[in-house]
């Protein structure tokens, strides 16, 4: 099947600072990305959709200041989460659409100290 | 509107036991109805998937079948191994795809 990379799988920061996370289709376009926040033991929460050459459709709720998406190409999409605190901790999972299907990345896991 | 209802777990099981988790869909139409399985600290992957009515998803030894008259897609495996552990999630596709809150399965030796 198709294969979403997402980098990096973990890190760790300080409040205060901003964190990119990269997500790139490998072996097909996207012309539609989609990301997700993933508390401990819950579902998955969608965030924004993510289209190439053109803004971020976000979800309500999510704070498109502080979680600033960008879809360059057909094969990369980044979520920036700016000034990040402690409470945006979690796991954060790309996918990307293709024949129908959504392929996932890894997820990153983002730790703010 | 569209969504997905799972059964709750945590499911927990020994090995080579029956494995069933439901899902029930309410959907404006109809739609493509999937099953992802997410293993510890990765993130999904695609199990099997149906795109229409009476349909049957297949793989590694799971099954699902598209069922229009109950709006179902419960998840069936005959035999769990300890490497089935993981969270499974029910999805349906329309233009965006709307998931179940997920049932985390456990399977001791």
């Amino acid at each position: 099947g198709a294969v979403v990379s997402q980098h990096p799988s973990r890190v760790i920061c300080k409040s205060g600072t901003s964190v990119k996370i990269e997500c790139r289709s490998l072996d097909f376009q996207a012309t539609t990305m989609f990301w997700y926040r993933q508390f401990p033991k819950q579902s998955l929460m969608l965030m924004a959709t993510s289209n190439e050459g053109s803004k971020a459709t976000y979800e309500q709720g999510v704070e498109k200041d502080k979680f600033l998406i960008n879809h360059a190409s057909l094969t990369l999409s980044t979520l920036t989460v700016t000034s990040a605190h402690p409470e945006d901790s979690s796991f954060y999972i790309c996918s990307g659409r293709g024949g129908g299907e959504l392929f996932f990345g890894e997820g990153s896991r983002l730790t703010v100290l | 509107g569209n969504s997905v209802t799972q059964m709750e777990g945590p499911v927990t099981l020994s090995e080579e036991a029956f494995l069933t988790i439901n899902c029930t869909y309410t959907a404006t139409g109809y739609p493509s109805l999937f099953w992802y399985v997410q293993y510890p600290g990765e993130g999904l992957q695609l199990l099997l998937k149906a795109t229409k009515a009476d349909d049957k998803g297949s793989n590694k030894g799971f099954e699902a079948t598209y069922r229009k008259e109950t709006t179902s897609f419960h998840l069936e495996k005959g035999s769990v191994q300890v490497s089935d552990s993981a969270v499974y999630f029910c999805a349906l596709s329309f233009d965006q795809f709307y998931f179940g809150t997920g049932t985390s399965l456990t399977v001791i030796p």
